[in-house]
């Protein structure tokens, strides 16, 4: 069993629309959830990261987590064909952070 | 903002030869620096975290003299793939954490993308 599983994708969504990627994760110890955008040929760039079971908002992106399902996911609000890039999860334990595969979302326009 | 560099971008090398990246925090001073490595279409694995002033903590697997780490300043890590072959040519990314702060507070470099023929 993978640590942290992410449908590798591709996820196609048409511009406007909400994204929803989703990531599970083993390690019940994992203290803190962090989402990565990554471009082609680039490094990751963080989104946003959550602590708590519940939702989190920050502008077009809500991060959900549920700990009791080891379950985080994200939420991309009216997507733009900039949101198009690889989306890493990464669960943290004593700030190790452990990365999905990731998964590939393309915006239509 | 928080800016962390790496140096080369990209490089070529012989098998056989070592390569050495640098991996600097350009305007916050950098405690804890991580290494990862990306092959194609996997994700990101973290090869070893860097803590300046002393050894570097490798992962399991992951060949410490194959791979020497040096923290000399708050400012600096660099990585040396000592000997490299094909096999290790990869996406090497470096991230610092500025303090104080915790994951949240960990920026990544560029990248160095390594090619050994």
């Amino acid at each position: 069993q993978k640590e942290v599983e992410q449908n590798s994708g591709p996820l196609s969504v048409p511009e406007g629309a909400i994204a929803s990627l989703n990531c599970t994760y083993s390690d019940r110890g994992s203290q803190s959830f962090f989402w990565y955008r990554q471009y082609s040929g680039k490094s990751p760039e963080l989104i946003m990261f959550i602590y708590s079971n519940g939702d989190k908002e920050d502008g077009r992106f809500t991060a959900q987590l549920n700990k009791a399902s080891q379950y985080v996911s994200l939420l991309i609000r009216d997507s733009q064909p900039s949101d198009s890039a690889t989306y890493l999860c990464a669960p943290a334990v004593n700030e190790k952070l452990t990365f999905g595969t990731g998964t590939r979302l393309t915006i239509i326009p | 903002g928080a800016v962390v560099s790496q140096h080369p971008s990209w490089v070529i090398c012989k098998s056989g030869t070592s390569v050495k990246i640098e991996c600097r925090s350009l305007d916050f001073q950098a405690t804890t620096m991580f290494w990862y490595r990306q092959f194609p279409k996997q994700s990101l694995m973290l090869m070893a975290t860097s803590n300046e002033g002393s050894k570097a903590t490798y992962e399991q697997g992951v060949e410490k003299d194959k791979f020497l780490i040096n923290h000399a300043s708050l400012t600096l890590s660099t990585l040396t793939v000592t000997s490299a072959h094909p096999e290790d040519s990869s996406f090497y990314i470096c991230s610092a954490r500025r303090e104080p702060g915790g994951t949240d507070t960990q920026y990544f470099g560029p990248g160095t993308r390594l090619t050994v023929l």
